[in-house]
């Protein structure tokens, strides 16, 4: 079963408009983190925002912010006032057993949701 | 000048050669990962390190050898190159939690 799902394979957003990106996740651990990246077109990775299992609020990092919803296991990635430099594949991922002595540091990947701002 | 640094940016090589992609960093930070990205996909874990005394293998170790020469320093090796090795490579390093600074990684392609 996947572990992370990116139900959006692509998606146009107006420039100056705000996107929501989806994602959800599966797991029966308590204690997980769930991380966002950005890959524009040139193939760097950019990490944008990250959220614990136990974090009490919701992440933000500039116009970056993450909709947690624990119950329904989603941690949609908000960017407001999208811009033309935002347009680039984004992947959700998932770390698994936060603060056990066993832990990996392995990353669950979605597959990606390719994002296109238009002026 | 960049956090997180890789050499060579792109490298061609043959079957069965030997190969040395090298990380720096100037962020200080302890936690060292190497990950390998194949077209379309996300990230795959090949090695991580906490110290230069801590070396941890990831989920796709096998036919690869890392050293931590210093706090800043990271290799990765490909003892003998396949073709099935021909991927994105990227360094990246964290305080915690995971991969946060990332190299601009490395481009291999392997004959």
């Amino acid at each position: 079963a996947q572990k992370i799902t990116q139900t959006q394979p692509g998606m146009f957003v107006q420039e100056k408009e705000a996107v929501t990106l989806d994602c959800t996740y599966d797991t029966s651990d308590p204690s997980y983190g769930l991380f966002w990246y950005k890959q524009p077109s040139s193939g760097e990775m950019i990490f944008l925002i990250y959220q614990g299992s136990y974090d009490q609020q919701n992440a933000t990092e500039g116009r970056y912010s993450l909709n947690f919803q624990k119950a329904r296991k989603s941690a949609n990635l908000v960017i407001s006032a999208s811009q033309l430099g935002d347009s680039a594949m984004y992947f959700c991922a998932m770390r698994e057993g936060f603060g056990r002595m066993d832990s990996s540091y392995k990353l669950i990947f979605g597959s990606g949701t390719r994002l296109l701002v238009r002026p | 000048d960049a956090d997180v640094t890789q050499t060579p940016r792109n490298r061609i090589t043959k079957t069965g050669k030997r190969i040395m992609l090298e990380c720096s960093q100037t962020k200080g930070h302890d936690r060292m990962y190497w990950y390998r990205q194949d077209p379309g996909l996300g990230l795959q874990l090949i090695y991580y390190s906490f110290d230069v005394k801590d070396i941890n293998k990831g989920e796709i170790s096998d036919g690869y050898s890392v050293s931590r020469q210093a706090q800043a320093k990271f290799s990765l090796s490909l003892e003998s190159a396949i073709p099935n090795q021909t991927a994105l490579y990227f360094c990246a390093t964290s305080l915690g939690t995971g991969p946060k600074y990332f190299g601009p990684g490395t481009r291999l392609t392997v004959l």
